[in-house]
Protein backbone atom coordinates (compact mmCIF):
# COMPACT_ATOMS: atom_id res chain seq x y z
CA UNK A 1 0.00 0.00 0.00
CA UNK A 2 1.21 3.31 -0.72
CA UNK A 3 1.55 5.32 2.52
CA UNK A 4 3.43 8.46 4.10
CA UNK A 5 4.16 8.12 7.78
CA UNK A 6 5.22 11.50 9.85
CA UNK A 7 5.68 9.91 13.30
CA UNK A 8 5.55 13.32 15.36
CA UNK A 9 2.57 15.83 15.56
CA UNK A 10 4.59 18.73 17.07
CA UNK A 11 8.53 19.17 17.01
CA UNK A 12 9.58 22.09 19.06
CA UNK A 13 12.94 22.93 19.63
CA UNK A 14 14.67 26.25 20.27
CA UNK A 15 16.03 28.92 17.81
CA UNK A 16 19.02 28.12 16.80
CA UNK A 17 19.03 24.37 17.58
CA UNK A 18 18.95 21.67 14.79
CA UNK A 19 15.79 20.51 13.18
CA UNK A 20 15.29 17.08 12.10
CA UNK A 21 10.92 16.62 10.60
CA UNK A 22 10.65 12.63 10.18
CA UNK A 23 8.88 10.73 6.87
CA UNK A 24 8.87 7.62 6.03
CA UNK A 25 6.58 5.80 3.33
CA UNK A 26 5.93 2.83 1.53
CA UNK A 27 5.61 2.86 -2.09
CA UNK A 28 6.49 -0.26 -4.60
CA UNK A 29 8.33 1.52 -7.76
CA UNK A 30 10.16 4.66 -7.65
CA UNK A 31 8.50 7.43 -5.76
CA UNK A 32 9.13 11.83 -5.92
CA UNK A 33 9.21 13.40 -2.66
CA UNK A 34 7.93 16.75 -1.45
CA UNK A 35 7.81 18.37 1.22
CA UNK A 36 5.05 21.27 1.26
CA UNK A 37 4.75 24.12 4.03
CA UNK A 38 1.46 25.83 5.67
CA UNK A 39 2.41 28.83 7.43
CA UNK A 40 -0.17 30.58 10.04
CA UNK A 41 -3.08 31.71 7.98
CA UNK A 42 -1.54 31.10 4.39
CA UNK A 43 -1.95 28.07 1.80
CA UNK A 44 0.02 24.52 1.90
CA UNK A 45 2.89 25.84 -0.74
CA UNK A 46 5.94 23.48 -2.00
CA UNK A 47 8.92 23.60 0.01
CA UNK A 48 11.23 21.30 -1.74
CA UNK A 49 11.18 17.73 -3.93
CA UNK A 50 13.87 15.38 -3.91
CA UNK A 51 14.59 15.11 -7.27
CA UNK A 52 15.36 18.74 -7.33
CA UNK A 53 18.19 18.53 -4.60
CA UNK A 54 18.07 22.40 -3.81
CA UNK A 55 18.02 23.96 -0.20
CA UNK A 56 15.31 26.33 0.23
CA UNK A 57 15.29 28.73 3.38
CA UNK A 58 17.93 26.87 4.50
CA UNK A 59 16.17 23.35 4.63
CA UNK A 60 17.61 19.77 2.74
CA UNK A 61 15.76 16.50 2.34
CA UNK A 62 17.81 13.52 1.16
CA UNK A 63 15.66 10.73 0.13
CA UNK A 64 17.51 7.53 1.40
CA UNK A 65 15.42 4.37 -0.19
CA UNK A 66 17.35 1.82 1.84
CA UNK A 67 15.05 3.26 4.69
CA UNK A 68 12.25 4.71 2.45
CA UNK A 69 12.90 8.11 4.37
CA UNK A 70 12.66 11.49 3.20
CA UNK A 71 13.78 13.49 6.37
CA UNK A 72 13.59 17.34 6.27
CA UNK A 73 16.17 19.15 8.26
CA UNK A 74 18.07 22.20 8.67
CA UNK A 75 20.67 22.83 10.96
CA UNK A 76 19.87 25.96 12.88
CA UNK A 77 16.00 26.52 13.23
CA UNK A 78 14.49 30.52 12.97
CA UNK A 79 11.62 31.55 14.59
CA UNK A 80 9.93 32.02 10.90
CA UNK A 81 10.27 28.36 10.36
CA UNK A 82 7.38 27.85 13.03
CA UNK A 83 4.26 26.35 10.83
CA UNK A 84 2.91 22.85 9.67
CA UNK A 85 5.03 20.22 7.56
CA UNK A 86 3.59 17.69 5.12
CA UNK A 87 5.29 15.24 3.56
CA UNK A 88 4.01 14.05 0.57
CA UNK A 89 4.68 10.99 -2.06
CA UNK A 90 3.76 11.18 -5.64
CA UNK A 91 2.00 8.04 -6.83
CA UNK A 92 1.96 8.17 -10.63
CA UNK A 93 1.64 11.23 -12.69
CA UNK A 94 -1.00 12.85 -10.73
CA UNK A 95 -1.71 11.48 -7.24
CA UNK A 96 -0.32 12.78 -4.25
CA UNK A 97 -0.67 11.04 -0.99
CA UNK A 98 -0.04 12.94 2.44
CA UNK A 99 1.05 12.48 5.44
CA UNK A 100 -0.70 14.22 8.62
CA UNK A 101 1.73 16.73 9.17
CA UNK A 102 4.21 17.82 11.81
CA UNK A 103 3.58 21.10 13.63
CA UNK A 104 6.69 22.34 14.31
CA UNK A 105 7.14 25.29 17.34
CA UNK A 106 10.27 27.32 17.16
CA UNK A 107 10.74 29.24 20.48
CA UNK A 108 12.89 32.00 21.11
CA UNK B 1 -1.87 35.77 -10.84
CA UNK B 2 -3.81 35.55 -8.09
CA UNK B 3 -3.36 31.60 -7.64
CA UNK B 4 -6.18 29.39 -6.60
CA UNK B 5 -9.46 30.63 -5.65
CA UNK B 6 -11.68 28.66 -3.45
CA UNK B 7 -15.13 29.95 -2.02
CA UNK B 8 -15.99 29.93 0.71
CA UNK B 9 -13.41 29.80 3.17
CA UNK B 10 -15.72 28.35 6.03
CA UNK B 11 -19.72 26.96 5.53
CA UNK B 12 -21.42 25.75 7.86
CA UNK B 13 -24.33 23.54 7.30
CA UNK B 14 -26.94 21.44 8.69
CA UNK B 15 -27.14 18.06 8.38
CA UNK B 16 -29.10 17.05 5.53
CA UNK B 17 -28.41 20.41 3.71
CA UNK B 18 -26.39 20.58 0.23
CA UNK B 19 -22.91 21.98 0.50
CA UNK B 20 -21.34 23.85 -3.12
CA UNK B 21 -17.65 24.03 -2.79
CA UNK B 22 -15.67 26.45 -5.48
CA UNK B 23 -12.74 26.00 -6.75
CA UNK B 24 -11.00 28.55 -9.68
CA UNK B 25 -8.16 27.27 -11.28
CA UNK B 26 -4.84 29.45 -11.56
CA UNK B 27 -4.79 31.12 -15.16
CA UNK B 28 -3.40 28.98 -17.63
CA UNK B 29 -4.24 25.95 -15.67
CA UNK B 30 -6.74 23.27 -16.97
CA UNK B 31 -6.12 20.37 -14.04
CA UNK B 32 -8.19 20.60 -11.04
CA UNK B 33 -7.97 18.11 -8.21
CA UNK B 34 -9.73 18.22 -4.88
CA UNK B 35 -8.16 16.76 -1.33
CA UNK B 36 -10.35 16.21 1.96
CA UNK B 37 -8.03 16.67 4.87
CA UNK B 38 -10.42 15.29 8.06
CA UNK B 39 -9.50 16.16 11.48
CA UNK B 40 -5.93 14.90 12.83
CA UNK B 41 -5.78 13.79 9.17
CA UNK B 42 -3.07 14.18 6.41
CA UNK B 43 -4.70 15.12 2.72
CA UNK B 44 -6.61 12.54 1.32
CA UNK B 45 -7.17 12.74 -2.66
CA UNK B 46 -10.64 12.34 -3.99
CA UNK B 47 -10.71 13.48 -7.59
CA UNK B 48 -9.24 15.24 -10.49
CA UNK B 49 -10.68 17.06 -13.30
CA UNK B 50 -9.96 18.29 -16.98
CA UNK B 51 -12.22 20.88 -18.50
CA UNK B 52 -15.72 18.79 -18.90
CA UNK B 53 -14.01 15.80 -18.05
CA UNK B 54 -13.44 13.68 -14.53
CA UNK B 55 -10.41 11.88 -15.41
CA UNK B 56 -10.10 9.92 -11.62
CA UNK B 57 -12.48 9.92 -8.78
CA UNK B 58 -11.34 7.16 -6.95
CA UNK B 59 -11.02 9.14 -3.96
CA UNK B 60 -14.50 10.41 -4.01
CA UNK B 61 -17.21 8.37 -1.47
CA UNK B 62 -19.80 6.62 -3.92
CA UNK B 63 -22.71 8.54 -2.59
CA UNK B 64 -24.00 12.27 -2.17
CA UNK B 65 -20.29 13.51 -3.76
CA UNK B 66 -19.81 14.72 -7.05
CA UNK B 67 -17.30 17.09 -8.72
CA UNK B 68 -17.95 18.83 -12.23
CA UNK B 69 -15.27 21.52 -13.89
CA UNK B 70 -17.31 23.00 -16.65
CA UNK B 71 -15.84 24.65 -20.06
CA UNK B 72 -16.52 27.95 -18.41
CA UNK B 73 -16.94 29.10 -14.82
CA UNK B 74 -15.42 26.99 -11.80
CA UNK B 75 -15.12 23.95 -10.82
CA UNK B 76 -17.61 22.44 -8.17
CA UNK B 77 -17.67 19.61 -5.58
CA UNK B 78 -21.16 19.29 -4.53
CA UNK B 79 -22.11 17.47 -0.93
CA UNK B 80 -26.02 16.25 -1.11
CA UNK B 81 -27.54 15.88 2.66
CA UNK B 82 -24.45 16.29 4.46
CA UNK B 83 -23.64 14.40 7.32
CA UNK B 84 -21.33 15.20 10.53
CA UNK B 85 -18.51 13.53 9.04
CA UNK B 86 -18.16 15.41 6.28
CA UNK B 87 -16.81 17.87 8.56
CA UNK B 88 -13.29 18.61 7.34
CA UNK B 89 -11.07 21.27 5.51
CA UNK B 90 -11.42 20.31 1.61
CA UNK B 91 -8.45 21.53 -0.37
CA UNK B 92 -8.19 22.56 -4.68
CA UNK B 93 -5.07 22.93 -6.33
CA UNK B 94 -4.32 23.31 -10.53
CA UNK B 95 -1.57 22.44 -12.64
CA UNK B 96 -0.77 23.60 -15.70
CA UNK B 97 -0.66 19.70 -17.57
CA UNK B 98 2.91 19.30 -18.05
CA UNK B 99 4.61 15.91 -19.07
CA UNK B 100 6.00 14.57 -15.73
CA UNK B 101 7.55 15.59 -12.62
CA UNK B 102 7.58 19.25 -14.13
CA UNK B 103 3.93 19.12 -13.51
CA UNK B 104 3.36 21.10 -10.01
CA UNK B 105 0.06 21.14 -8.21
CA UNK B 106 -0.95 24.66 -6.64
CA UNK B 107 -3.08 24.54 -3.65
CA UNK B 108 -6.20 27.18 -2.87
CA UNK B 109 -6.29 28.06 0.91
CA UNK B 110 -8.96 25.53 1.51
CA UNK B 111 -12.59 25.48 2.29
CA UNK B 112 -13.65 24.83 5.99
CA UNK B 113 -16.91 22.44 6.07
CA UNK B 114 -18.76 22.29 9.54
CA UNK B 115 -22.33 19.91 9.65
CA UNK B 116 -24.03 20.59 12.22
Amino acid sequence: AQRVTQPEKLLSVFKGAPVELKCNYSYSGSPELFWYVQYSRQRLQLLLRHISRESIKGFTADLNKGETSFHLKKPFAQEEDSAMYYCALKGGTYKYIFGTGTRLKVLA
Amino acid sequence: NAGVMQNPRHLVRRRGQEARLRCSPMKGHSHVYWYRQLPEEGLKFMVYLQKENIIDESGMPKERFSAEFPKEGPSILRIQQVVRGDSAAYFCASSPGLAGSRDEQFFGPGTRLTVL
